[in-house]
Formats: structure tokens, sequence, C-alpha cells
């Protein structure tokens, strides 16, 4: 079975400063990995997403993610915030299996909150 | 404009009633996903449908009914058996195929008292 943990439910940090949001996964088989976004009372948008080749994802905003397989982790990061980025962010994990139909099992989820 | 959409936003019921969201997509998708989300525990799949008139039990499933009669169209029923139905309920949807990331709908607030 897969699962998904995400390191810490909150994280305050201030404007301009890195961030990285913590993803561990567990999984028996090779996996897709993907980072969501959720600003309040919104569906999820997509953040990136890794299914194979090159371990270093970029995706929109500024965010990229590192796909580490040795250590099953699949860490967010942004070198500088801003404001508009607090939101909740989900890290999730599909298996390449047809017949799981495809599902997602997400994380908990981490608030990222960024001061002035 | 392509997307998922859900109605309505907010909803509120009294206990007792069944209620049903709604979920429809014009991106063209054979799969579709409902989730329930609630405060500090991510988001937990309800059913999944794969293909028309087919649809499988995610893991609450205890308490919901779904339909797929149309490949545009997943409504979701919260029955009065399910125990703790408020929540934030999200719909999505994906391309069969090696494209595996999920497509979301803004969602629909259930409150029921």
């Amino acid at each position: 079975a897969q699962s998904v943990t995400q390191l810490d439910s909150q994280v305050p940090v201030f404007e301009e400063a890195p961030v990285e949001l913590r993803c561990n996964y567990s999984s028996s088989v090779s996996v897709y990995l993907f980072w969501y976004v959720q600003y309040p009372n919104q569906g999820l948008q997509l953040l990136l997403k890794y299914l194979s080749g090159s371990t270093l994802v970029k995706g929109i905003n500024g965010f990229e993610a590192e796909f580490n397989k040795s250590q099953t982790s699949f860490h967010l990061r942004k070198p500088s915030v801003h404001i508009s980025d607090t939101a909740e962010y989900f890290c999730a994990v599909s298996g390449p299996y047809p017949n799981q139909g495809g599902k997602l099992i997400f994380g908990q989820g981490t608030e990222l909150s960024v001061k002035p | 404009d392509g997307g998922i959409t859900q109605s309505p936003k907010y909803l509120f019921r009294k206990e007792g009633q069944n209620v049903t969201l709604s979920c429809e997509q014009n991106l063209n998708h054979d799969a579709m996903y409902w989730y329930r989300q609630d405060p500090g525990q991510g988001l937990r799949l309800i059913y999944y449908s794969q293909i028309v008139n087919d649809f499988q039990k995610g893991d609450i499933a205890e308490g919901y009914s779904v339909s797929r009669e149309k490949k545009e169209s997943f409504p979701l029923t919260v029955t009065s058996a399910q125990k703790n139905p408020t929540a934030f309920y999200l719909c999505a949807s994906k391309t069969s195929g090696g494209s595996y990331e999920q497509y979301f709908g803004p969602g629909t607030r259930l409150t029921v008292t």
C-alpha cells in the first residue's frame, strides 16, 4: 500500500525568505508524485509533477521539487516566497498500475503562511 | 473554457435528508473522482469512475452513492446514512493514458445541521 506523509502541518515564513515543504512517501513500487496548491475555499491546482526522468522538477509560480528515490522524498522548494503564496499545499502519490484507476493518495497538507 | 464545475458552492441541509452534489466536466476526460476534505486530514477518496456506467468504491464510500450515466457528469449523493456529512467535497477528472494528474473543480461545502 502507498502512503504519503507531510512532515509539517504549518510552516510560517517571512516574505522573500526561502521555504521547503517536506514530503515523504511509502511504496514498494515506482510511483508518480505531485504537488498541489489550494487557496481558501477553492479546488486544488497542480503545481508540478514527477513521472520519470530528471529528478529536479520545475513547476508554476517559481516552485520546484526534487525526487529522491533513496530517501523516498519529494520536497517542495521556493527560493523567495510572496504573500500570495499563502495557501495549503498537498503532496500526492499515484501508482503506475492502470487497474488502480489512477487514484491519488494525498498527504495531510501543509499550511504555508507568508508574513510581511 | 474547458474545466470542471461543481454546484452549488455552499449547500445546507437538515439531518436525515439526502442531498446530491453536482459535478460536470467538458474536458472529455474518461475518469472522474469524488474526494472529501476535512481539516488536517487531506483528501480522502469516496468513489471513482473510469468509464461510463461503471464506478468503484474508494476508501470512505459508506453513506454515499454515485452514478455515471454520461461521460461529462458524475453526481454524488450524500445519504442520511452518512454519520458525519459536513465537509468540503471536491470532484476531479483525468484523461486515460499516460497523464496521471487530476484536474479539480472548485468544490462544494456541505453543512448538515
